[in-house]
Parts: structure tokens; sequence; C-alpha cells
């Protein structure tokens, strides 16, 4: 399965936008990449996902690049609500198997 | 309906003992997972069902036993488990009948936390 790179952790102040990056440099060309986050005491939460084109939704938007190597999740207006664990997967649901990473631990601070 | 609804939401067993969890979407989706999930660690994936039939087996010891009854309902059966199997275990589901498939997205359930003593 291809691997994906994240940050550990990252800050944000509350109504800031908030950038979380994520590393795919061995992505093939029918992985999709996916989005999801877990906050605390809950089950992963779908985000967003992209295949090439940047993608925009009601909870956040994915920005892929043109290689494809790598994506950033933009979370608009960060609220204390959104404090989780994003992680930054890639799906080609071929054999239906979608594996997490590491993820990056977001916090969210007044 | 858009939830999976996973129960008991705790469960402690001995080791000796034989218990179940179970998992019930009634979305229509045709592909239903487990995962398990260790404190602070990301959720490891341990089966997938589509369409009713195991699909892939993560080498999962035997001790875990999954059943997929109906296409609405996922069970894993519990026996002889050991204190390292406590942990919280994710279901999840998704259409497998999206095209193309990896624009597949799973919807989790809140999971059942589960206590080996």
């Amino acid at each position: 399965d291809a691997k994906t790179t994240q940050p550990n952790s990252m800050e944000s102040n509350e109504e800031e936008p908030v950038h979380l990056p994520c590393n795919h440099s061995t992505i093939s060309g029918t992985d999709y990449i996916h989005w999801y986050r877990q906050l605390p005491s809950q089950g992963p939460e779908y985000v967003i996902h992209g295949l090439t084109s940047n993608v925009n939704n009601r909870m956040a938007s994915l920005a892929i690049a043109e290689d494809r190597k790598s994506s950033t999740l933009i979370l608009h207006r960060a609220t204390l609500r959104d404090a989780a664990v994003y992680y930054c997967i890639l799906f080609s649901g071929t054999a239906s198997k979608l594996t997490f990473g590491t993820g990056t631990r977001l916090q969210v601070t007044l | 309906d858009t939830e999976v609804t996973q129960t008991p939401k705790h469960l402690v067993m001995g080791m000796t003992n034989k218990k179940s969890l179970k998992c019930e979407q009634h979305m229509g989706h045709r592909a239903m997972y487990w995962y398990k999930q260790k404190a602070k660690k990301p959720p490891e994936l341990m089966f997938v069902y589509s369409y009713e039939k195991l699909s892939i087996n993560e080498s999962v010891p035997s001790r875990f036993s999954p059943e997929c009854p109906n296409s609405s309902l996922l069970n894993l059966h519990l026996h002889a488990l050991q204190p390292e199997d406590s942990a919280l275990y994710l279901c999840a589901s998704s259409q497998v009948d999206l095209l193309p498939s990896g624009a597949n997205v799973l919807t989790f359930g809140a999971g059942s936390r589960l206590t080996v003593l």
C-alpha cells in the first residue's frame, strides 16, 4: 500500500485557517486521496476526497499538487470542535483496503 | 438512516469467555469492515466483507471470528482473548459498486470498547 507522511501535530488559533499537509510521493494513478478525522472518543469521520482536481465541500477544501505527490487539507475557519486527529489516506478501492497512517493531531486554542 | 450502529459500547470479558460485537447499517452498503484501534494509535484493518463474503483477512488470529449474516449486519465473535486484545473495535461500511472504486467513502460507527481481564 502506498504510504503517506503527515506531521505528528499542529496547532491553530480559533477562527483562523488551518493547512494540514500530506506527502504521498509513491501515489499511483488509481489512488484517491482521502481525509478522515477522529474526534476524541469517536469513530473516524469522512472529511473529503479527491483524485486530481481541488475539491471543496461544507467541511473543508482539498488542494492537490499537480504531480499528486502531496496534498493539503484546508479548514477555512478552525473551531474548537475541529480538534481531532486528521488522517490522510490513499485509497484505490480495488482491494477495499483503507489503511490509516499515523495522522496529524490538530489542537485548536482560543 | 446514515449511521453505523455498534453494540455494545463497552464490554468487559475474561480470557475464557465467549462474546460477540455487533454492527448494523441500513444505508444499503454492501461492504463492511472491522478495524481495531489501540490507545493513541491509528485504526488497523482486520476484516473486509463484500457482498456478505469475506474478501480480506489481515492475518487476524482465529480467536476473532467475523460473520456477515446479511447485508445489514456484521458480527465479530470473540473467544479465548488475551489482555493485549483490549482495544476499541470499529465497524465501518461503504458502497462497493461506485465507480471508480477509489471514490467509495467509509462510514464508521462509534466503536465498541473491549477490555479483556
